[in-house]
């Protein structure tokens, strides 16, 4: 089957510019999360979709950013304005509900953003 | 903030060692996640072992769970280079939730 699909891989801005990353996940899999990883440290979650419902956004800055998944399907995740401190790897992941599994959640390969 | 922690943060060894790596939460989990990242690309997960399971082997991998202790083990036995890359443990409370990892162990295998 195929993966999570991410674009772009790489993306470099300047402060205060605005940035898009997409995402989309495995065909049939209910729920999509956004992390975000800082250099050196493990993912952290920014947003959790079910379907195209928001089931956990209590890490996302909500000043600056914003996710949505219409039609429960792909998703974009919008940084407006980027602060230096956004430089991160923006990882999308997916999975399906709990009477599909348990198995592990299925990453993408991220898109690397650097702010400047 | 991240609840897991895992122990050591580093770890250096020849090729055709074992590699042990721990981790510890803070919270009541459903499953936890052992997952593979190389060189700052996408998670790639290895093996998820439940609260009611105590053990779980997946080829060269094998994971133990102390839920009285909270915590978890991840051995890698007869490592080889291509082993190189760091592993992060990630525990949820209920299947589908958000997994909350920890920082990451890099193991690196020299050949």
């Amino acid at each position: 089957e195929a993966g999570v699909a991410q674009s772009p891989r790489y993306k470099i801005i300047e402060k205060r510019q605005s940035v898009a990353f997409w995402c989309n996940p495995i065909s049939g899999h209910a729920t999509l999360y956004w992390y975000q990883q800082i250099l050196g440290q493990g993912p952290k979650l920014l947003i959790q979709f079910q379907n195209n419902g928001v089931v956990d956004d209590s890490q996302l800055p909500k000043d600056r950013f914003s996710a949505e998944r219409l039609k429960g399907v792909d998703s974009t995740l919008k940084i407006q304005p980027a602060k230096l401190e956004d430089s991160a790897v923006y990882l999308c992941a997916s999975s399906p509900l709990q009477r599909q599994g348990p198995i592990g959640y299925t990453f993408g390969s991220g898109t690397r953003l650097t702010v400047v | 903030s991240q609840q897991g922690e895992e122990d050591p943060q580093a770890l250096s060894i020849q090729e055709g060692e074992n590699a042990t790596m721990n981790c510890s939460y803070k919270t009541s989990i459903n499953n936890l996640q052992w997952y593979r990242q190389n060189s700052g690309r996408g998670l790639v997960h290895l093996i998820l072992i439940r609260s009611n399971e105590r053990e779980k082997h997946s080829g060269r991998l094998r994971v133990t769970l102390d839920t009285s202790k909270k915590s978890s083990s991840l051995l890698i036995t007869a490592s080889r280079a291509a082993d190189t890359a760091s592993y992060f443990c990630a525990t949820t409370r209920e299947y589908g939730n958000k997994l909350v990892f920890g920082a990451g162990t890099i193991l690196r295998v020299k050949s």
